[in-house]
């Protein structure tokens, strides 16, 4: 069963640095939305992209960016790591662009001290 | 602005007993309505969804029903057993625009105990 995956699974980064995230979606999905979760809340929508292109984007800064590559995975990027950048990344994957079913990779844990 | 109220924070019950979370979501346009298990240390997993166009989806212990109306939600577990304890997050689709944004509610602890 491939389900979404992730690398790495933990990081741990200091202030000003940057980071590079990585999602491979299910076999077949086309679209991959990253998320991030913060310690007892919700996850939170960072970007959606769909066919190599972005298709969506949360109220995060300009230092977050990501690219989605021909084979449909895709990478988020987090420029000049702030503390607060603390948090569980998601990367959901689904078939399509609009309404459709999200699922979940395990995440990528970063701390940022 | 877009937003997901869900409620309560924290759930316990006794093994056997029911259980049930309520949401409610602001942004009309919402059509989708899916909820998430997530044990600790684990992925979010989808446990069941609904979309706007039904009033109440049920899959063995577990029911969702919709009031779009209301612009409410609510996840129903029966006959709870101790492995149902987790976080459950509810979520509704965001604002039309051709893409598949969720947004989230703060999450309900749930624990059942024996």
């Amino acid at each position: 069963d491939a389900g979404v995956t992730q690398s790495p699974t933990h990081l741990i980064k200091t202030r000003g640095q940057h980071v590079t995230l990585r999602c491979s979606p299910i076999s077949g999905h086309k679209s991959v939305s990253w998320y991030q979760q913060v310690l007892g809340q919700g996850p939170q929508f960072i970007f959606q992209y769909y066919e190599k292109e972005e298709r969506g984007r949360g109220n995060f800064p300009d230092r977050f960016s990501a690219r989605q590559f021909p084979n449909y995975s895709s990478e988020l990027n987090v420029n000049a790591l702030l503390l607060g950048d603390s948090a569980l990344y998601l990367c959901a994957s689904s078939l399509g662009q609009s309404g459709e079913t999200q699922y979940f990779g395990p995440g990528t844990r970063l701390l940022v001290l | 602005g877009e937003n997901v109220e869900q409620h309560p924070s924290t759930l316990s019950v006794q093994e056997g007993d029911s259980a049930v979370i309520k949401c409610t979501y602001s942004d009309s346009a919402s059509n989708y309505f899916p909820w998430y298990k997530q044990e600790l240390g684990k992925r979010p997993q989808l446990i069941i969804d609904i979309r706007s166009n039904v009033g109440e989806k049920k899959d063995q212990r577990i029911a969702v029903t919709l009031n779009k109306t209301a612009k409410h939600f609510s996840l129903h577990i029966t006959e709870t057993q101790p492995e149902d304890s987790a976080v459950y997050f509810c979520a509704a689709s965001g604002r039309s625009g051709g893409y598949n944004k969720l947004i989230f509610g703060a999450g309900t602890r749930l624990a059942v105990h024996p």
